[in-house]
């Protein structure tokens, strides 16, 4: 069965500097990876996804995420953190077998970065 | 892109009715549509697959008869919450995939804004 970890519930950071928003994951066959963002009462927007190719991926907004099959993660990752990017962030992973359209997100994680 | 519409944003209802939620896909035609449940502070959990034309598929514990999916064209998904209870109290979203930009856009999950709906 497929399943996505964030250890963290809430990460602090304070503004530009770099931030790490964990998340590690479980699958069966090839996993495909993604990053959504949630703002309040509002729906989940995407901000980048792994499929196949270079581990490191860049995504919207100057995040990025880099897979690691070993370790089974894709940390969210920023060099440097906005106020503006305060929000609950989601982790998810479909499982790449054929016919399988399921996503499962993990528990979300709340970054708070202060001025 | 990709644009999901969900309506209401909102909605209040009395306890004993039934609410109707709609999911549109604006701009590309959605096969299949996913709606999750997301309870506060908490992840979002997948109730259903919502499959044009045919029958939804439901995950384990989510009651069919309490959550009416219907799917019946490329475009609108609806999920009606029937004889609603305080518990069932929620913030819902729907999300579809766009297939027309091939393989690469297919995999992203395109998200509706959510509806909060509050039975009293």
């Amino acid at each position: 069965a497929q399943s996505v970890a964030q250890p963290e519930d809430q990460v602090n950071v304070a503004e530009g500097n770099p931030l790490t928003v964990k998340c590690t994951y479980s699958v069966s066959g090839n996993p495909y990876l993604f990053w959504y963002v949630q703002y309040p009462n509002r729906g989940l927007q995407f901000l980048l996804k792994y499929i196949t190719g270079d581990n490191l991926v860049k995504g919207s907004y100057g995040f990025e995420a880099e897979f690691n099959k070993s370790q089974t993660s894709f940390h969210l990752k920023k060099p440097s953190a906005l106020v503006s990017d305060s929000a609950l962030y989601f982790c998810a992973v479909r499982d790449g077998l054929k016919g399988t359209y399921k996503y499962i997100f993990g528990t979300g994680t709340r970054l708070k970065v202060l001025a | 892109g990709a644009v999901v519409s969900q309506h209401p944003s909102w909605v209040i209802c009395k306890s004993g009715t039934s609410v109707k939620i709609e999911c549109r896909s604006l701009d590309f035609q959605a096969t299949t549509m996913f709606w999750y449940r997301q309870f506060p502070k908490q992840s979002l959990m997948l109730m259903a697959t919502s499959n044009e034309g045919s029958k939804a598929t439901y995950e384990q514990g989510v009651e069919k008869d309490k959550f009416l999916i219907n799917h019946a064209s490329l475009t609108l998904s609806t999920l009606t919450v029937t004889s609603a209870h305080p518990e069932d109290s929620s913030f819902y979203i729907c999300s579809a995939r766009d297939l027309t930009g091939g393989s690469s856009g297919a995999n992203v999950l395109t998200f509706g804004a959510g509806s909060r709906l509050t039975v009293l």
